[in-house]
């Protein structure tokens, strides 16, 4: 059974500070690795998706990494901000899933202090 | 375009109720979702459509019905629900959902629901 870890569960920086957020999973047989940002009250904006074949991706100040063989993701946030508070989600498509469904992690929450 | 939609935004009903939540994508994606998210915890994927037929139910109780009448539009029928069905009901889409590949999804802001 796939199983995904977020470490930390929360994280407090002051603002301009490099962070990297982890997930883990147990199993490696995935289709894709997916980072979703969620501000409270509020819906999954999604961030970076890593196919299985990738090893990372970059979007602005986020850089994501996947090692597949190593069951681990990182989530790379350069230069934080303010706005950049949000619980941060992994989650992975399992390939013996063959629907859809998404795995995921239990989330970091994220504070960027001004 | 990457918006998917939901209305209402709130919802307070009581468990005598019946009310729908509506959802809505203009992406030409084929596969949609309903997931549960309760406070502090991931969402919980309750059900998938595929080509506007369902897919998966995750053994979500009877009193959730869900109905994709059209390829862009999705609802889930509430009735007789209970208090700790209170959540945030998010929608998602994806291009199709693959036998060997997998598509990234696309969530709607979600409909805060309490139940009285």
């Amino acid at each position: 059974k796939q199983e995904v870890t977020q470490i930390p569960a929360a994280l407090s920086v002051p603002e301009g500070e490099n962070l990297v957020l982890n997930c883990s999973f147990t199993d490696s047989a995935i289709y894709n690795l997916q980072w979703f940002r969620q501000d409270p009250g509020k819906g999954l904006t999604s961030l970076l998706l890593i196919q299985s074949s990738q090893r990372e991706q970059t979007s602005g100040r986020l850089n994501a990494s996947l090692d597949k063989s190593s069951g681990r993701s990182t989530l790379y946030i350069a230069a934080s901000q303010p706005g950049d508070s949000a619980t941060y989600l992994c989650a992975v498509s399992p390939i013996y899933n063959q629907g859809g469904k998404l795995i995921f992690g239990q989330g970091t929450e994220l504070s960027v202090k001004p | 375009d990457t918006e998917v939609t939901q209305t209402p935004k709130h919802l307070v009903m009581g468990m005598t109720n019946k009310k729908s939540l509506k959802c809505e994508q203009h992406m030409g994606h084929r596969a949609m979702y309903w997931y549960k998210q309760k406070a502090k915890k991931p969402p919980e994927l309750m059900f998938v459509y595929s080509y506007e037929k369902l897919s998966i139910n995750e053994s979500v109780p009877s009193r959730f019905s869900p109905e994709c009448p059209n390829s862009s539009l999705l609802n889930l029928h509430l009735h007789a629900l209970q208090p700790e069905d209170s959540a945030l009901y998010l929608c998602a889409s994806s291009q199709r959902l693959g036998t060997g590949d997998s598509y990234e999804q696309y969530f709607g802001p979600g409909t805060r629901l309490t139940v009285t």
